[in-house]
């Protein structure tokens, strides 16, 4: 079936990496995202890989994809306050509306 | 571009009551799509629509209606609203590029049943 998990909570210091973690189940996906949705405010599109990737980089953003293990991972490199959000993970499944499956989010705490 | 606009913000409803939530989009975009997100459950896909005139069910369509008559405006109407309706609306546009779908979110609309 259909499945995204995330763990619910991560809490960082100030100037560390954040890793954020995310297993999918479906292996026909052809894309996979990662959302960011700060306080109050819709879902902003931070990045994506495409399945056929293992990593890509965005200047502070990294993300490693092992089809093998369904896996997927955000690496926010110094993380500032301003990045306290929720990440949500979403694959993209194949077929005529190439629909979004969401996970539940990873609330992301930044303290100094 | 405005992107994508939702009205109301906030709303609250009394069980039995119905109401529309209002979507729009200046992008030209083919895709809609309504979510709702409730806490520790992410996004759950309610109906969406891949043009005008045309409408499908999601995970959760129950309880909803949608209706597609121009490209910019995807109005969802609760019939006879439910406590268990409480929760964050959302309503997205996308454009296909091959097999990527790229969501663009409105603000959302905080809806309570009573």
């Amino acid at each position: 079936g259909e499945d995204v998990e995330q763990s619910l909570f991560l809490s960082v210091r100030e100037g560390d990496s954040s890793v954020i973690n995310c297993t999918y189940t479906d292996s026909s996906s052809t894309y996979l995202y990662w959302y960011k949705q700060e306080p109050g405010a819709g879902l902003q599109l931070l990045t994506y890989i495409f399945s056929n990737m293992d990593m890509k980089q965005d200047q502070r953003l990294t993300v490693l994809l092992n089809k093998k293990d369904k896996h997927l991972s955000l690496r926010i490199a110094d993380t500032q306050t301003g990045d306290s959000a929720i990440y949500f993970c979403a694959e993209n499944l194949d077929g005529g509306y190439n629909k979004l499956i969401f996970g539940a989010g990873t609330r992301l705490a930044v303290h100094p | 571009n405005a992107g994508v606009t939702q009205t109301p913000k906030f709303q609250v409803l009394k069980t039995g009551q119905s109401m529309t939530l209002q979507c729009a989009q200046d992008m030209n975009h083919e895709y809609m799509s309504w979510y709702r997100q409730d806490p520790g459950m992410g996004l759950r896909l309610i109906h969406y629509s891949v043009g005008a005139g045309i409408t499908d069910q999601g995970e959760v369509p129950n309880g909803y209606n949608v209706s597609r008559s121009t490209t910019e405006d995807f109005p969802l109407r609760l019939l006879s609203a439910a406590p268990s309706q409480t929760s964050v609306y959302f309503c997205a546009s996308s454009y296909r590029q091959g097999a990527r779908n790229e969501q663009f979110f409105g603000p959302g609309t905080r809806l309570t049943v009573l």
